[in-house]
């Protein structure tokens, strides 16, 4: 059974830092989720990471696959406070499994 | 475009009662999921449905019942409530094969007294 674990579960930044969340999977999934969520709303799709090495961008998020390692890394460039949200990964392929979250603060 | 929708969006039952929350979706979308999401534990799959008359079971799929007649709703009941399923409830779609996205539902937050 795939696990999904995401670390840190709670990240405060500064505005204009970089940092990165990971996400560790236990068994090998084909496909690889990052959606955000903001307090009290749905899940919104960021990336869907389908091979080894794949790499996908969108604005100040950077999302990349390593399926070797098992890991799913989310960079962010440059943070600025729109990007405060839960952020969460999630592997698998219809029975899919997702990391607990990791909480993001940018801060001014 | 209505998407997808979920309805109630927020309800209160007792426990031992019966409820059913209600997802429909107009993209014809072959795939539907069932998540609830609960403090700590992410989502967590419950049903998910692979066409109209087809269902599999998620990660924690006891004490529910799915039912799929028809490909754009995709009901999910609670035969007799608990309060261990207090819990926000999310409803999702996708199309059979890439992109692979899932497309969310706005959420149901249940409540069992």
């Amino acid at each position: 059974e795939l696990k999904v674990e995401q670390n840190p579960l709670f990240l405060s930044m500064q505005e204009g830092k970089n940092y990165t969340i990971y996400c560790n999977y236990s068994t090998t999934s084909d496909r690889l989720y990052w959606y955000r969520q903001d307090p009290g709303k749905s899940l919104e799709s960021l990336f869907v990471l389908l091979s080894n090495g794949a790499v996908k961008q969108e604005g100040r998020l950077m999302a990349s696959l390593d399926t070797k390692a098992r890991l799913s890394t989310l960079h962010i460039t440059a943070a600025v406070h729109d990007l405060s949200a839960t952020y969460f990964c999630a592997g698998g392929n219809n029975d899919m499994r997702f990391g607990a979250g990791t909480r993001l603060t940018v801060k001014p | 475009d209505a998407g997808i929708t979920q309805s109630p969006r927020y309800k209160i039952t007792e426990t031992g009662r019966q409820v059913t929350l209600m997802c429909h979706q107009t993209w014809s979308h072959s795939y539907m999921f069932w998540y609830r999401q609960d403090l700590g534990h992410g989502l967590r799959l419950i049903y998910y449905s692979a066409a109209a008359d087809i269902t599999d079971k998620g990660e924690v799929p006891d004490g529910y019942v799915v039912s799929r007649s028809k490909t754009e709703n995709f009901p999910l009941t609670l035969e007799s409530a608990t309060r261990s399923q207090t819990s926000v409830y999310f409803c999702a779609s996708s199309v059979i094969g890439a992109p692979y996205e899932q497309y969310f539902g706005p959420g149901t937050r249940l409540t069992v007294t």
